[in-house]
């Protein structure tokens, strides 16, 4: 399967915590987006990165959240100190320079 | 990016059309339509997109009205496996460079029933 992958698919942690999520894009998709979707609601748009460099942050990526694609493949988003509100599904996408990006599967986080 | 209105819910026979509305009326000159499905627990699927010609592909059509303040979604036979939240977004052109982030409203449920 070539499409775009996320690791773990589901995450349990306690309040306080700090936990990271992998994405991998289809290989050679030079952007890459990170979105957060919480039950009944659209995915909201958190971060995207062209290559390595992240080139626009939601108001939504708080100082506890961080996200890195060091060398243009594959990211990481980090969530320090989780608070229950941050429980969701984190979704990332890619694209090649074109509006057509492709999903993964998610990730479904619960802090407890 | 421009705002969309969708119905929060429709239902639709299976093996009849499913035509799913959206209204985007502050879309500027430069933006695409684009239809995106979610199946439950599963990431969105791209469907579709266009910027003032009707378009269709082996998923769907898509029909933009001459002033492209709204359009249509048809799903031609529908199936239970269309049973999903369909997303109508409003975005620039993969030609700038700024263009990044997709603004998901809350989108259409789809229901097909047997």
């Amino acid at each position: 399967d070539t499409g775009v992958s996320q690791n773990p698919r589901h995450k349990i942690t306690k309040r306080g915590q700090n936990v990271t999520f992998r994405c991998d894009p289809i290989s050679e998709h030079n952007r890459l987006y990170w979105y957060r979707q919480t039950l009944g609601q659209g995915p909201e748009f958190l971060t995207y990165f062209q290559n390595e460099a992240q080139l626009e942050k939601s108001r939504l990526l708080s100082d506890r959240f961080s996200a890195e694609r060091p060398k243009g493949s594959f990211s990481t988003l980090e969530i320090q100190r989780t608070e229950q509100g941050d429980s969701a599904m984190y979704l990332c996408a890619s694209s090649i320079l074109t509006n057509e990006q492709f999903f993964g599967p998610g990730t479904r986080l619960t802090v407890l | 990016d421009a705002k969309t209105t969708q119905p929060p819910s429709m239902d639709c026979a299976e093996g009849r059309a499913a035509n799913l509305p959206c209204n985007h009326s502050t879309i500027s000159g430069n933006e695409y339509v684009y239809w995106y499905r979610q199946i439950h627990s599963q990431g969105p699927q791209y469907i579709i997109h266009g910027l003032k010609n009707n378009e269709t592909n082996e998923m769907a059509s898509l029909i933009i009205t001459e002033d492209r303040k709204s359009s249509t979604l048809i799903l031609p036979h529908a199936t239970l496996r269309d049973t999903a939240v369909y997303y109508c977004i409003v975005r620039v052109t993969h030609l700038n460079t700024n263009a990044g982030k997709s603004t998901f409203g809350d989108g259409t449920t789809l229901t097909v029933k047997p």
